[in-house]
């Protein structure tokens, strides 16, 4: 059974720094693409970042780009978001996500709510 | 940046019909997929590619994509398809994916 768990999200002040963890089980991690997805309180859901199974390619949102870093360790199944500077609209449910570019969403964890807030 | 286009809210009896539009220029060059959320919970895959149902999927659901309108089409609606629905595709020219801003869809 594919499963997706998140980890490390919390409160934390405008201008602060939070690093997401992912722990990947069920299938073989290093074969897919891997997604983080959120959702903002009531609102829809925005892609953030994509990376590639090796990690040759990464994409990320405008709205994150510079800020966030995306990264994984296949050898521990687990993918990663570094997020500084944060900022008040970054408030939101941060899901992990398995899909690639152009390749669907099949599988989601159940996201871990990050709350920027002074 | 592309951008989808959903209707906010779509409102259906049971056992009838919804459709869930999904705009965007030129769409019908794209695939697109298709998710269901419901309340505190993670969205589920309900339609890829345009049309193929992943499994576990009932037949209810269906979906189409040409010009500018994709569209998601569940049939003999029943309470528990109440959600919210968002389309999806993959942008090219900027290696972004794109969320349409979702549809919220009642059953009366």
């Amino acid at each position: 059974e594919v499963q997706l768990m998140e980890s490390g999200g919390g409160l934390v002040k405008p201008g602060g720094s939070l690093r997401l963890s992912c722990a990947a089980s069920g299938f073989t991690f290093s074969s897919y693409s891997m997604n983080w997805v959120r959702q903002a309180p009531g609102k829809g859901l925005e892609w953030v970042s994509s990376i590639t199974s090796t990690s040759n390619y990464i994409y990320y949102a405008d709205p994150v780009k510079g800020r966030f870093t995306i990264s994984r360790d296949n050898a521990k199944n687990s993918l990663f978001l570094q997020m500084n500077s944060l900022r008040a609209e970054d408030t939101a449910v941060y899901f992990c996500a398995r899909g690639g570019n152009a390749v669907p969403i099949d599988y989601w964890g159940l996201g871990t709510l990050v709350t920027v807030s002074s | 940046s592309y951008v989808l286009t959903q209707p906010p809210s779509v409102s259906v009896a049971p056992g009838k019909t919804a459709i869930i539009t999904c705009g965007g220029n030129n769409v019908g060059s794209k695939s697109v997929h298709w998710y269901q959320q419901k309340p505190g919970q993670a969205p589920v895959l309900v339609i890829s590619y345009n049309s193929d149902r992943p499994s576990g999927i009932p037949a209810r659901f269906s979906g189409s994509n040409s010009g500018n309108t994709a569209t998601l089409t569940i049939s003999r609606v029943e309470a528990g398809d109440e959600a919210d629905y968002y389309c999806q595709v993959w942008d090219n020219s900027s290696d972004h994916w794109v969320f349409g801003g979702g549809t919220k869809v009642t059953v009366l």
